[in-house]
């Protein structure tokens, strides 16, 4: 299977700065079959790219995904306060589906 | 609006088992496929098992095969995880999700809690 990590675990950062996530595959993800999930305490994951670079429905544009093979990113570019949770990345063109351990965006 | 709802956790011993439910609205819930995750709180999301919009087309993590069957009924916009021979390590939030046409997970349910427990 598919292993992603995501790095770092905990990234703590400050309203209006840039988030940089980043996710790596151990074998190339097929057809940019990559997605980000952002999830808050109690909720359900929320889809934000899929594609690897196309957001979703209604994902504000400061979202932004990127990157194929091995090596995918997800770039938040002014921090806003509702934006503080736990990301993941999943490949799904593979089986099976797999997802990363997540990255903790913390309010420093 | 599209909504997922499922029904069916609570606590169970070990060896037991259960049903879990996923009552789909707002979409046309025969074209598309659904998936069971799980997520043990405050940990990572793990894959369970997906079915095709057809019923037919079934998958599951290795650590479910044999134990758990996933099913559809479409007059009932219903999706179904038959959890049997339950284990400790089975305990967590599963969430269903529908299957966009990519195959990522456009939308989610609010989960449901499975405790596998003496």
């Amino acid at each position: 299977e598919i292993v992603l990590t995501q790095s770092p675990g905990t990234l703590s950062l400050s309203p209006g700065e840039r988030a940089t996530l980043s996710c790596r595959a151990s074998q190339s993800v097929i057809r940019t079959s990559l997605a980000w999930y952002q999830q808050k305490p109690g909720q359900a994951p929320r889809l934000l790219i899929h594609g690897a670079s196309s957001r979703a429905t209604g994902i504000p544009d400061r979202f932004s995904g990127s990157g194929s093979g091995t090596d995918f990113t997800l770039t938040i570019s002014r921090l806003e306060p509702e934006d503080f949770a736990v990301y993941f990345c999943q490949q799904y063109g593979t089986s099976p589906i797999t997802f990363g351990q997540g990255t903790r965006l913390e309010i420093k | 609006e599209v909504q997922l709802v499922e029904s069916g956790g609570g606590l169970v011993q070990p060896g037991g088992s259960l049903r879990l439910s996923c009552a789909a609205s707002g979409f046309a819930f025969s074209g598309y496929w659904m998936h069971w995750v799980r997520q043990v709180p405050g940990k990572g999301l793990v894959w369970v098992s997906r079915v095709g919009n057809d019923g037919v087309a079934t998958a599951y993590a290795d650590s479910v095969e044999g134990r758990f069957t996933i099913s559809r009924d479409s007059a009932k916009n219903t999706a179904y995880l038959q959890m049997n021979s339950l284990r400790v390590e089975d305990t967590a939030v599963y969430y269903c999700a529908r299957s966009s046409s990519w195959g990522d997970f456009d939308y989610w349910g609010q989960g449901t809690l499975v405790t596998v427990s003496s």
